[in-house]
């Protein structure tokens, strides 16, 4: 079965300029999250989808983010215009019901260098 | 608001030796907690996942173990290895809700 899967891996871009991020979460799974994990820290929620509902995006800097998921599946994040302070990994995360907490699992992530 | 600790922040032992990793949460109304290791450019892999109303789960040489009331939970790694050396971190689940909160980690270097 195939886990998580993420695009670009890597992405380097001046400062003002837009960018975004692909995620495909594990067949099946309905809840989505887009995670954002600074240096030397632990990853902090973006933004979590239930199918194609955003039921939680109170962190998603909302001036500048945006992120989509139309038919439940895939997802897209993206940023405009990007900052210095952007630089990080983005991952992506799925799971199956919200209700149970179940397990989530985790993409590869994107890291993103802004200059 | 939910606030995760790992201690130690690095840990650096000798190949074959036990050791422990410590994650302490500030609310105890949790749903479950996670443990997950990270190595270097790489995304996150689920290690073990404790229900609230469980004690502990052991997966290999990894044992975990959760005090609810306490705020409190271990990683224990038996007979450690080179390849074990990561970064693990320890993140719980609201109740009720699946976002979850992450500590900063523990890296660990296990030499040869």
């Amino acid at each position: 079965e195939a886990g998580v899967v993420q695009s670009p891996r890597y992405k380097i871009i001046e400062k003002k300029q837009p960018v975004a991020f692909w995620c495909n979460p594990i067949s099946g799974h309905n809840t989505l999250y887009w995670y954002r994990q600074n240096l030397g820290q632990g990853p902090e929620l973006l933004i979590r989808y239930e199918n194609e509902e955003a039921v939680d995006d109170s962190q998603l800097p909302k001036d500048r983010f945006s992120a989509e998921r139309l038919k439940g599946v895939d997802s897209t994040l993206k940023i405009q215009p990007a900052e210095l302070g952007d630089s990080a990994v983005y991952l992506c995360a799925s799971s199956l019901t919200p209700a149970f907490s179940y397990e989530q699992y985790f993409g590869p992530g994107t890291r993103l260098t802004v200059t | 608001k939910q606030e995760v600790t790992q201690i130690p922040a690095a840990l650096s032992v000798p190949e074959g030796e036990n050791l422990v990793l410590n994650c302490s949460f500030t609310d105890s109304a949790i749903y479950n907690l996670q443990w997950f290791r990270q190595d270097p450019g790489k995304g996150l892999t689920s290690l073990l996942l404790i229900q609230s109303s469980q004690r502990e789960q052991t997966s290999g040489r990894l044992n975990a173990s959760l005090d609810k009331s306490s705020g409190r939970s271990t990683l224990y790694i038996a007979a450690s290895q080179p390849g074990d050396s990561a970064t693990y971190l320890c993140a719980v689940s609201k109740s009720g809700y699946s976002t979850l909160t992450f500590g900063k980690g523990t890296m660990l270097l296990v030499s040869p």
